[in-house]
């Protein structure tokens, strides 16, 4: 069993739409928590950085944590064409950037 | 112009053939990466280097090896190329001064081992 899961998608939705993004992970010991998005063709880019429980906004963008379950998501309001990518999520146990753990990634489709 | 540069872009090798991926970055970070991306496993890292003295084994770094030739420069290199190393290679870099240590990637080298 992988240590972080993720739905790979691809997941459509409609312009405007709330999009749900999520993981599931088995190692307790992570603590730092990471989104990020990958156009076709291009290097991932961080999104959201989130350390522990919790929630941080920016923008359009949510990322939740709940360590008690071992799920994190990302939340996507009012979604757009632009938002069609690639989202991995990453998470360590340390903080440092050598020992981050991704998903596989979900692939997202905004249609118009 | 981009801040973390990798060439080529893409490649075409055939087996047992030595190839060599570059890596440059002009935002000053002591930290590089080199990982590889395969469809159903997402990104895995194969070394990293916290200095030009520093390099390190990641979880998948058999049949490879790296120069860091100084510490804008990072390079990759397979010393014997195989099928199953065809996949997205991506280099990445980082700066340990920062409190949240974002990774920055690069484009990314499409390469095709025959």
């Amino acid at each position: 069993q992988k240590e972080v899961e993720q739905d790979p998608g691809p997941l459509s939705v409609p312009e405007g739409a709330i999009v749900s993004l999520n993981c599931t992970y088995s190692n307790s010991a992570f603590q730092y928590f990471m989104w990020y998005r990958q156009y076709s063709r291009k290097g991932p880019e961080l999104l959201m950085y989130t350390y522990s429980s919790g929630n941080k906004e920016d923008g359009r963008f949510t990322a939740q944590v709940d360590k008690s379950s071992k799920y994190i998501s990302l939340f996507i309001r009012d979604s757009q064409p632009s938002d069609s990518a690639t989202y991995l999520c990453a998470m360590s146990a340390t903080g440092t950037a050598s020992k981050l753990t991704f998903g596989t990634g979900t692939r997202l489709q905004v249609t118009l | 112009d981009a801040d973390v540069t990798q060439t080529p872009r893409n490649r075409i090798t055939k087996t047992g053939k030595r190839i060599m991926l570059e890596c440059s970055q002009t935002k000053g970070h002591d930290r590089m990466y080199w990982y590889r991306q395969d469809p159903g496993l997402g990104l895995r890292l194969i070394y990293y280097s916290f200095d030009v003295k520093d390099i390190n084994k990641g979880e998948i770094s058999d049949g490879y090896s790296v120069s860091r030739q100084a510490q804008a420069k990072f390079s990759l290199s397979l010393e014997s190329a195989i099928p199953n190393q065809t996949a997205l290679y991506f280099c990445a870099t980082s700066d340990r001064r920062t409190s949240e240590e974002t990774q920055y990637f690069g484009p990314g080298t499409r390469l095709l081992v025959l």
